[in-house]
């Protein structure tokens, strides 16, 4: 069974631009869900989504958004890049929500 | 708010050795899930082992097991026999709802 996918796996974008990342779940698995890495802040999350609906949300501001697709792949947008946005964002899905969740390669985002 | 701390930052054994690494959480509830992830250099985050706060009997997968004290809110793992290839950060997690990360412990593997 193929794992979590993420693309890209890097990203250089400018201030001010906007950057969409995918992630693609497991075969079978409804749930998605988004963190943020970096050095200072650590393992950070983002939000879930199960079944096309935001199940969780976590602490971060409106410029971080994402959806669900029926077919359970998500995609993470950050509008107006700062150059704290530089990160890498890793998507894991699991089976239900609130269960074992299994993560991506991640993608290396750098804001210039 | 519940937190989960990793008190060492960095840990080191010798190849075969064994090495345990500490966790301990916050939390009010008392039916949640803990896990121990990998996170070796090229940055992909494996699940090593799972443990649900309900089962009394600790969680043990190959050479790695847990030592789950639910009172104390404490979650540690065991790495027997360790192997080059464990040299990794291990990051401790709790989960009700949503993933709660430790700091991680960057472990070190010495031949």
């Amino acid at each position: 069974k193929a794992g979590v996918t993420q693309t890209p796996r890097y990203l250089i974008k400018t201030r001010g631009q906007q950057v969409t990342l995918s992630c693609s779940p497991i075969s079978g698995h409804r749930s998605v869900s988004w963190y943020q890495q970096t050095p200072g802040q650590g393992l950070q999350f983002l939000f879930e989504y199960f079944s096309e609906t935001q199940r969780n949300k976590g602490n971060f501001p409106g410029r971080f958004s994402g959806r669900q697709f029926s077919n359970s792949r998500s995609e993470m947008n950050v509008s107006t890049l700062e150059l704290g946005d530089s990160a890498l964002y890793l998507c894991a899905s699991s089976r239900v929500a609130d269960n074992e969740q299994f993560f991506g390669p991640g993608t290396r985002l750098t804001v210039l | 708010a519940q937190t989960v701390t990793q008190s060492q930052p960095e840990m080191s054994v010798q190849e075969a050795e064994t090495v345990t690494l500490s966790c301990t959480y916050d939390t009010s509830e008392s039916d949640y899930y803990l896990f121990w992830y990998k996170q070796p250099p090229s940055r992909q985050m494996i699940l090593v082992i799972r443990q649900e706060a309900y089962k009394q009997q600790n969680a043990t997968e190959n050479r790695f097991s847990v030592n789950f004290q639910k009172a104390a809110k404490s979650f540690s793992l065991k790495i027997s026999d360790s192997q080059l290839g464990d040299a990794a950060m291990y990051f401790c997690a709790y989960l009700r709802g949503k993933l709660v990360f430790g700091k991680g412990t960057k472990l070190t593997v010495n031949p």
